[in-house]
């Protein structure tokens, strides 16, 4: 069965200090990743995917992470966080063929000035 | 485009009773998903309905229960519903397998 490893589940950083949100996943077959954003009383927003490609992926907000096959990792990060960055992340894996998204447990990013 | 919208936004029940919680995906999207998502679990799947079939399902009681309309609208039914039912519910749509799923803001149920 896929499960997805949030390692932190908060992380509190200054603003405009870079971040990284890690996140390891174990399946035994190709995967789709995700990370997705809640701020408070809202839905999920999707931040960026990696479906095939590039494993570099660039996605809203000035988010990017990078697929490690070997590592089974997505890590995302943010070269500079800006207040509004305050919400919490987290990464999902959806197993090719199939919609059922698998999300980490979350991590809180608190970004404070 | 209009968003997924989910109604209603918020709801209290009280336990034994049953809820229904109605979901209207992206215009053009035919797969509707459905998590819950509490403190304590975290995000899980539900169900995923696409063309009005069921095409997958989570670990959850058969007191959830879930269906497609023809218009892709999706409802989702709790019966006897218990304290740990208390969740916020999220309904996510998409074009169908490997496009990104798109969310809802969710209907936060409190079971009193």
């Amino acid at each position: 069965a896929q499960s997805v490893t949030q390692l932190d589940s908060q992380v509190p950083v200054f603003e405009e200090a870079p971040v990284e949100l890690r996140c390891n996943y174990s399946s035994s077959v190709s995967v789709y990743l995700f990370w997705y954003v809640q701020y408070p009383n809202q839905g999920l927003q999707l931040l960026l995917k990696y479906l095939s490609g590039s494993t570099l992926v660039k996605g809203i907000n000035g988010f990017e992470a990078e697929f490690n096959k070997s590592q089974t990792s997505f890590h995302l990060r943010k070269p500079s966080v800006h207040i509004s960055d305050t919400a919490e992340y987290f990464c999902a894996v959806t197993q090719g063929g199939s919609e059922k998204l698998v999300f980490g447990k979350g991590t809180k990013l608190t970004v404070n000035p | 485009k209009a968003g997924v919208t989910q109604t209603p936004r918020y709801l209290i029940k009280t336990r034994g009773q049953q809820v229904t919680l109605s979901c209207s995906p992206i215009s053009g999207h035919r797969s509707v998903s459905w998590y819950q998502q509490t403190p304590g679990q975290g995000l899980q799947f539900l169900f995923e309905y696409f063309s009005e079939t069921q095409r997958n399902k989570g670990n959850f009681p058969g007191r959830f229960s879930g269906r497609q309309f023809s218009n892709s609208r999706s409802e989702m039914n709790v019966s006897t519903l218990e304290l740990g039912d208390s969740a916020l519910y999220l309904c996510a749509s998409s074009l169908d397998m490997g496009y990104e799923q798109y969310f809802g803001p969710g209907t936060r149920l409190t079971v009193t």
